[in-house]
């Protein structure tokens, strides 16, 4: 299917564990973004790409990891899991300057 | 870093009524503000955006406007419809969104029938 889809969608685990949330478009979007969305936060920015092998901190990457070796794919990990990393994580991407950013169904992540 | 404020938290309008979302923002280098709404549940989607050297934009019943000088902008919905009913959120981007977005906090509309 076109678009951009998330796995898993839901998600529990650990405390201290290793966990890889994936995102991948078929639009060849050069630009690919992950946010993580908590009540009365909003949605906040944790990670940016603008092409493959190149990524770049958003406000909130702290805990998080990604890379981007193909323009299509772009995982998130967390690489020790705390509770306050509880959120619905979405992956979103655009084509370009001043276009719309398109989001995944999201990730509801628990750690417990 | 930019920072944007959205108000109300929560807006109740009567069915056929406007509502009114207004933001703003902090710097003054962005340069595109999108607005988006998310239905219980789902993701969010783009119902429209604005950008820096634009002072309104009209899409059927929604609009929005930017003041540059004062650093806001709002959203209006005239004659709303039971399915205007959701979250939303502004966001303002000083790269034209490539290098993400700054969101608002959301405004939970809900629509009284």
């Amino acid at each position: 299917d076109a678009g951009i889809t998330q796995s898993p969608r839901y998600k529990i685990t650990e405390t201290g564990r290793q966990v890889t949330l994936m995102c991948h478009q078929t639009w060849s979007h050069s630009y690919m973004f992950w946010y993580r969305q908590d009540l009365g936060h909003g949605l906040r920015l944790i990670y940016y790409s603008a092409a493959a092998d190149i990524t770049d901190k958003g406000e909130v990457p702290d805990g998080y990891v990604v890379s981007r070796s193909k323009t299509e794919n772009f995982p998130l990990t967390l690489e020790s899991a705390t509770r306050s990393q509880t959120s619905v994580y979405f992956c979103a991407s655009s084509d370009g300057l001043n276009t719309e950013a398109f989001f995944g169904q999201g990730t509801r992540l628990t750690v417990v | 870093g930019e920072n944007v404020e959205q108000h109300p938290s929560t807006l109740s309008v009567q069915e056929g009524d406007s509502a009114v979302i207004k933001c703003t923002y902090s710097d003054s280098a962005s340069n595109y503000f999108p607005w988006y709404k998310q239905e219980l549940g789902k993701r969010p989607q783009l119902i429209i955006d604005i950008r820096s050297n634009v002072g309104e934009k009209k899409d059927q019943r929604i609009a929005v406007t930017l003041n540059k000088t004062a650093k806001h902008f709002s959203l209006h919905i005239t004659e709303t419809q039971p399915e205007d009913s959701a979250v939303y959120f502004c966001a303002a981007s000083m790269g034209g969104g490539a290098d993400g977005l700054t969101f608002g906090k959301g405004t939970h509309l809900i629509i009284q029938p």
